[in-house]
């Protein structure tokens, strides 16, 4: 079973920032949290991960709360192209990804 | 450099024939991952394997499916005397050897639509 817990649905204006939340309040602290996405019914896609600090690359912002309970995905500048579900996850080495139902994020004019 | 391939990217098969998914990982992986997904729900992990190895095949159903990574050649998924329930979309990632396993590149799917 998925160990993160997020809300099933949001909407973002076109050009605004979106701002996805995730709880992980069991995440070990060997963990990451991962965030990955699935536009439409394509293969998931690889966002962003971080361990206990804030990371920034070319798709997304990820914040991690200082007790690593929770953390939020922020697309900065939303497009129509970035509607999908977004799903949060925590995995160590394992490698093996448990996906829960996510967010399903749908970007409006 | 190519992204994780799979073939066929869609498949019919009558209920009790054989189905074969195969996924060629992205240059340079030697990870190997199968996912499900059932109409309407999220992925849900079958196996992970390595070259000629199986690594974890904890989301695997107990008959009819296995899967394979041979030393040349894509990775193998097989799933015998195919049933409704098998349609699904089988995904399959890769990673590079890293101790952190996460990050996955993941390929188009195949559909399985079984009549």
């Amino acid at each position: 079973d998925a160990k993160t817990t997020q809300p099933p649905s949001m909407d973002c204006a076109e050009g605004r920032a979106a701002n996805l939340p995730c709880n992980h309040s069991t995440i070990s602290g060997n963990e990451y949290v991962y965030w990955y996405r699935q536009i439409h019914s394509q293969g998931p896609q690889y966002i962003i991960h971080g361990l206990k600090n804030n990371e920034t690359n070319e798709m997304a912002s990820l914040i991690i709360t200082e007790d690593r309970k929770s953390s939020t995905l922020i697309l900065p500048h939303a497009t129509l192209r970035d509607t999908a579900v977004y799903y949060c996850l925590n995995t160590g080495t394992a490698s093996k990804l448990t996906f829960g139902t996510g967010t399903r994020l749908q970007v409006t004019l | 450099n190519a992204g994780v391939m799979q073939n066929p990217r869609h498949l019919v098969r009558r209920r009790g024939q054989e189905a074969r998914l195969r996924c060629s990982p992205m240059k340079g992986h030697s990870h190997v991952y199968w996912y499900r997904q059932l109409p309407e729900e999220g992925l849900k992990f079958m196996v992970y394997l390595q070259k000629e190895n199986i690594i974890d095949e904890s989301g695997m159903p107990k008959e009819r499916f296995s899967a394979e990574f041979p030393k040349e050649g894509p990775s193998i998924l097989r799933i015998q005397q195919v049933v409704r329930g098998d349609s699904a979309a089988y995904f399959c990632a890769s990673s590079p050897p890293s101790l952190q396993g996460g990050e996955q590149f993941f390929g188009p799917g195949t559909r399985l639509t079984v009549l």
